[in-house]
């Protein structure tokens, strides 16, 4: 089983839909939780970054952690053209003091006009 | 405006040939990172840099050797023994290793071709 796992996707949906972006992951000490978008032919931002279970909202972004089912969601509202791109969420800490983050391989999303 | 500078963005290799990528910071990061990306895989994790003059290998280095001596720069030079260099080549940084400090910002990459 791959450490952290998503559906690649191609997904498309109209513009003004909500997304539901999903991922999952094996190792149940991972602790923080990131999802990053990545524009085609540029390298991955930050969307948003979590700490252990439950929600957080930043504008049309939110996050949400279960991590007894280990999983981790985004959902975007009234999702815009401009977020047709690859989210990949990314997973980090344990115990040890450089805890390497463990990227899932994206999403693929396409807003339709 | 703070960020990381990767170039070239395209490069190509001839076959026997080392070939060097840039990465500069200047977000005053001390960590610094280098990532290979192939479609329908996730990052994978090449070298880091906890700090200057220090560097650790990843879970694919073969093949691959970094340096750091200033802390703004980590080069990366993918030698003649990286069998398939054909990918997208990411450099990140971020405060540091330990938890809190973890958020990784990237540049915009450098696509390496075989010609």
């Amino acid at each position: 089983q791959k450490e952290v796992e998503q559906d690649p996707g191609p997904l498309s949906v109209p513009e003004g839909a909500i997304v539901s972006l999903n991922c999952t992951y094996s190792n149940s000490a991972f602790q923080y939780f990131m999802w990053y978008r990545q524009y085609s032919r540029k390298g991955p931002e930050l969307l948003m970054y979590t700490y252990s279970s439950g929600n957080k909202e930043d504008g049309r972004f939110t996050a949400q952690v279960d991590k007894s089912s280990k999983y981790i969601s985004l959902f975007i509202r009234d999702s815009q053209p401009s977020d047709s791109a690859t989210y990949l969420c990314a997973p980090y800490g344990g115990k040890t003091s450089y805890d390497k983050v463990i990227f899932g391989p994206g999403t693929s999303l396409s807003v339709i006009p | 405006d703070g960020g990381i500078t990767q170039s070239p963005k395209y490069l190509f290799r001839k076959e026997g040939q080392n070939v060097t990528l840039s990465c500069e910071q200047n977000l005053n990061h001390d960590a610094m990172y280098w990532y290979r990306q192939d479609p329908g895989q996730g990052l994978r994790l090449i070298y880091y840099s906890q700090i200057v003059n220090d560097f650790q290998k990843g879970d694919i280095a073969e093949g691959y050797s970094v340096s750091r001596e200033k802390k703004e720069s980590f080069p990366l030079t993918v030698t003649s023994a990286q069998k398939n260099p054909t990918a997208f080549y990411l450099c990140a940084s971020s405060m540091g290793t330990a938890r809190h400090n973890q958020p990784q910002h990237f540049g915009d990459g450098t696509r390496l071709s075989i010609l």
